[in-house]
C-alpha cells in the first residue's frame, strides 16, 4: 500500500528565503505526482503536476522535481512571500489509479 | 466560471439523519472523485468514477453511496449519519483516470451533532 510522507510538517521562515519542501513515497510504480496548496478553509489549488516519465516541472517561482527510483519529490519555492503561507500537499497517483496524499507541510512566511 | 462546484458548502445535521452532497464539474472531465479530509487535515480518497463507472471504492462504510448520473455530476449520499462522519468532503475531477491533474471543488463542511 502506498504511503506518502511530507517533511517538515511545519515551517516558519522570514520573507525572501528560498525553501525546499520534501515528499517521499514508498511505491515507485506511479503515474504522476501532483503538488497542491491549501489555504485555511479552502479547497486545493493545483500547483504542479509531474508525470512519472518527467524529472521536473517549473511554474514561476516554483520548481518541483521527481526522482521516482528513490521515491522522492521536492518542491522548491524561490524568494518566498507572505502570500505563499499555506499548507502544501503532495499526492501520488499509483496502481489502480488510487491517489494518495501526504499530510502536508504547513508554511508560514512572515514579513 | 469553469470549475468544480459543490453544494452545500456547509451542512449541520443530527446523528441518524440522511444527507446528500452534490458535485458538478464543467471542465469536460470524465473522472470524478470524493475525498474526506478529517480534523487533522488528512485527505483520503473515498470513491472515484470514470465515465460513470465506479473504479475506486476505498474501504468506506456502506452508509456512503456515491451516484454518478452523468460524467459531469457525482453525488454522495450518506445514511444514518454518525459523529465520526464530521469532516470536510471534497469533490475533484480529472481528464482520464491516470495521468492528468486533479481539480478540486471548494469542499463541504459536514458537522454531525
Amino acid at each position: 500500500k502506498q504511503e506518502v510522507t511530507q517533511i517538515p510538517a511545519a515551517l516558519s521562515v522570514p520573507e525572501g528565503e528560498n525553501l525546499v519542501l520534501n515528499c517521499s513515497f514508498t511505491d515507485s510504480a506511479i503515474y504522476n505526482l501532483q503538488w497542491f496548496r491549501q489555504d485555511p478553509g479552502k479547497g486545493l489549488t493545483s500547483l504542479l503536476l509531474i508525470q512519472s516519465s518527467q524529472r521536473e516541472q517549473t511554474s514561476g517561482r516554483l520548481n518541483a522535481s521527481l526522482d521516482k527510483s528513490s521515491g522522492r519529490s521536492t518542491l522548491y519555492i524561490a524568494a518566498s512571500q507572505p502570500g505563499d503561507s499555506a499548507t502544501y500537499l503532495c499526492a501520488v497517483k499509483g496502481g489502480s489509479y488510487i491517489p494518495t496524499f501526504g499530510r502536508g507541510t504547513s508554511l508560514i512566511v512572515h514579513p | 466560471d469553469t470549475a468544480v462546484s459543490q453544494t452545500p458548502k456547509y451542512l449541520v445535521t443530527q446523528m441518524g439523519n440522511d444527507k446528500s452532497i452534490k458535485c458538478e464539474q464543467n471542465l469536460g472531465h470524465d473522472t470524478m472523485y470524493w475525498y474526506k479530509q478529517d480534523s487533522k487535515k488528512f485527505l483520503k480518497i473515498m470513491f472515484s468514477y470514470n465515465n460513470k463507472e465506479l473504479i475506486i471504492n476505498e474501504t468506506v462504510p456502506n452508509r456512503f453511496s456515491p451516484k454518478s448520473p452523468d460524467k459531469a455530476h457525482l453525488n454522495l449520499h450518506i445514511n444514518s449519519l454518525e459523529l465520526g462522519d464530521s469532516a470536510v468532503y471534497f469533490c475533484a475531477s480529472s481528464s482520464g483516470r491516470s495521468s492528468y491533474e486533479q481539480y478540486f471543488g471548494p469542499g463541504t463542511r459536514l458537522t454531525v451533532t
